[in-house]
């Protein structure tokens, strides 16, 4: 059974570096099926995608955003992680990592982390 | 990119059926057949209901269906149940650079 769990600061100063790690357990990240991804929700509002990684290190981003984030991917401990730099209060929310559909599910998230709830304030 | 737009709310019976609408442009839902659909409970993990319109994982009932008109896309769920009782989220390809975008987000109460 595949598990994701999100981790990292739950308080961000402003104008500095978000950094969030996603953590998969039951399946590997090195898999040509599927892109890794993480999606964030902040309060009261709706979903919006920040960007997926494939095991290759390919990556494609949120245009919005393309200009602070950058993703990661750690093969050797099953992991990809998040960087979203110069944070304002815009950017609290509640972050997600999830499996996104390559070759099958294609472009649709099939599994989703519990999210983490991230602040942004001095 | 704009975000698709999607009705706040919509209601239904026990036993009814409901259909909610996310629409997009000619260069997201109009031009790919990739929408998807997720329901989401607050406080827990978003879970995918619809793929390619509407394609139905195992995990998800034969109440839920997905189709496409356009730059419009639509869930019809039937029978309602309370537990169905959720927000539901569009999310479609948007080309350039394999973005994706989301609706809004409508909020499904079962009366």
């Amino acid at each position: 059974q595949l598990q994701m769990q999100e981790s990292g600061p739950g308080l961000v100063k402003p104008s500095e570096t978000l950094s969030l790690t996603c953590t998969v357990s039951g399946g590997s990240i090195d898999t040509r099926n599927y892109y890794w991804g993480w999606i964030r929700q902040p309060p009261g509002k709706g979903l919006d995608w920040i960007g997926s990684i494939y095991y290759s290190g390919n990556t494609y981003y949120n245009p919005s955003l393309k200009s602070r984030v950058t993703l990661l991917v750690d093969m050797s401990k099953n992991q990809f992680s998040l960087r979203l730099t110069s944070v304002t209060a815009a950017d609290t929310a509640v972050y997600y990592c999830a499996r996104e559909g390559f070759t099958i599910f294609k472009d649709a998230f099939d599994f989703w982390g519990q999210g983490t709830m991230v602040t942004v304030s001095s | 990119q704009s975000a698709l737009t999607q009705p706040a709310s919509v209601s239904g019976s026990p036993g009814q059926s409901i259909t909610m609408s996310c629409t997009g442009t000619s260069s997201d839902v109009g031009s790919y057949n990739l929408v998807s659909w997720y329901q989401h409970h607050p406080g827990k993990a978003p879970k995918l209901m619809i793929y390619e319109v509407s394609k139905r994982p195992s995990w998800v009932s034969d109440r839920f269906s997905g189709s496409k008109s356009g730059n419009a896309a639509s869930l019809t769920i039937s029978g309602l149940q309370a537990e169905d009782e959720a927000d539901y989220y569009c999310c479609s390809y948007a080309g350039s650079n394999a973005s994706k975008v989301f609706g809004g987000g409508t909020k499904l109460t079962v009366l």
